[in-house]
């Protein structure tokens, strides 16, 4: 059962390179989000995906695009990467109706930018 | 400005016993009240949920406390073992497919 996919897990950029985090999910859910992982910030919401070319802006979505052409893909891109965003980030998946319910999550990317 | 406040930030205590991690939350949309455990390396999973129409829910040692009126919940976990050590978050979610929103974690430790 392989739920929720990230690659890479570990990557190492430099300030101003450009990058795609993948995810992929295999259990047919309508809602997949993005988060990163800061210490002491907990869980903070980058940007979220309700069904196939719709996507929305969560808390922290500022350096960051997504886009959604099939329900099982949800990549993640940084344009110019900065050292703020040196981080862990975890790609999630769920139903999106009523009563929606459990967050399946990933294993996580973790992130340096030099 | 998070939507969730939770506490403690950390958390010791001896083998057997009972920590407790509270969280409070503003918006009175939100209807479903997770808590998630991640160990070192690994992705939240979830560990227990509540919705506002129950003030507790038991699943084994974790039990959920809800006050809707204070807009507060409690993760309480009975007889604590070196096993639970770990990251908890509380969380809170709203709506039809609406995002879910995290505290900002609470690193148990329990020494043997």
């Amino acid at each position: 059962n392989a739920g929720v996919t990230q690659t890479p897990k570990f990557q190492v950029l430099k300030t101003g390179q450009s990058m795609t985090l993948q995810c992929a999910q295999d259990m047919n859910h309508e809602y997949m989000s993005w988060y990163r992982q800061d210490p002491g910030m907990g869980l903070r919401l980058i940007h979220y995906s309700v069904g196939a070319g719709i996507t929305d802006q969560g808390e922290v979505p500022n350096g960051y695009n997504v886009s959604r052409s099939t329900t099982e893909d949800f990549p993640l891109r940084l344009l110019s990467a900065a050292p703020s965003q040196t981080s862990v980030y975890f790609c999630a998946s769920s139903y999106a109706s009523a009563g929606a319910g459990e967050l399946f999550f990933g294993e996580g990317s973790r992130l340096t930018v030099l | 400005q998070q939507q969730v406040k939770q506490s403690p930030q950390s958390l010791i205590v001896q083998k057997g016993g009972i920590p407790i991690i509270n969280c409070a939350y503003e918006n009175t949309a939100f209807d479903y009240f997770p808590w998630y455990q991640q160990f070192p390396g690994k992705g939240p999973a979830l560990l227990i949920a509540i919705r506002p129409d129950v003030s507790e829910k038991k699943e084994g040692r974790f039990t959920i406390s809800f006050n809707k009126s204070a807009k507060q919940f409690s993760l309480h976990i009975m007889d604590s073992q070196p096993g639970d050590s770990a990251t908890y978050f509380c969380a809170a979610r709203g709506d039809i497919g609406a995002d879910m929103r995290f505290g900002a974690g609470t690193r148990l430790t329990v020494k043997p």
